[in-house]
């Protein structure tokens, strides 16, 4: 799976919008990109998946360029509740098989 | 359906002693994973089941680690012989996989064991 790379951590206030933004030089043909949402003491949760261009749901967007070598992640408006880490994956389609997760980026929201 | 459950959430337990864990996914999946994911870590894939076939292994899990899920239902975890460098959260997670269909992996709420 391809290896991909994304900032430790960023901060924020609520309200604003925030953007993380990952790498994926290597991704191939036909790998995929999906977001996970990790809080404390819990298991990660599925927040978006997009294969190019722009994909957006309740929770956020996806923005992926044509080249699909990065991807940015788009939270709108953030609140204090979206404090987590935010892992950036690259494979298969929904990755039925195992998922590969990198560090992550620590998003910090401040009031 | 209140989605993957796992049992404990939280084991301390000393060196040397076996310990099991317990996954119940969400009742229609027929895939089961589990990770292990240290402090600051991301997740670390560990093995998965189709129903109740363990289809891969990670070479993370060494001879002390084993796994099954009996009738394709419940899955259990067990690692005997504990050592200090065990100590990790243990994630399950199960997802729905029929023929050209595959959906996302659902987490549960882990198990954080702690070997003294």
């Amino acid at each position: 799976l391809a290896k991909t790379t994304q900032p430790i951590s960023m901060d924020s206030y609520e309200g604003q919008e925030v953007n993380i933004t990952c790498s994926h030089n290597n991704i191939a043909t036909n790998d995929y990109i999906t977001w996970y949402q990790q809080f404390p003491s819990q298991g990660p949760r599925f927040i978006i998946q997009g294969y190019k261009t722009k994909v957006t749901n309740e929770v956020a967007s996806l923005f992926i360029p044509a080249d699909r070598k990065s991807s940015t992640l788009s939270l709108p408006r953030v609140s204090l509740s979206d404090t987590a880490v935010y892992y950036c994956l690259v494979g298969p389609f929904y990755n039925t098989d195992k998922l590969i997760f990198g560090t992550g980026t620590r998003l910090q929201v401040f009031p | 359906d209140t989605g993957v459950s796992q049992d404990p959430r939280h084991k301390i337990t000393k060196r040397g002693q076996n310990v099991t864990f317990r996954c119940d996914p969400i009742s229609e999946h027929n895939r089961l994973y589990w990770y292990r994911q240290t402090l600051g870590q991301g997740p670390e894939f560990l093995t998965y089941f189709q129903n109740e076939a363990q289809l891969e292994k990670s070479r993370l899990l060494s001879d002390r680690f084993s796994a099954e899920r009996p009738k394709g239902s419940f899955s259990t975890l067990e690692i005997q012989r504990t050592e200090q460098g065990d100590s990790a959260m243990y994630l399950c997670a199960s997802s729905l996989d029929v023929g050209d269909t595959s959906y996302e992996q659902y987490f549960g709420p882990g198990t954080r064991l702690t070997v003294t």
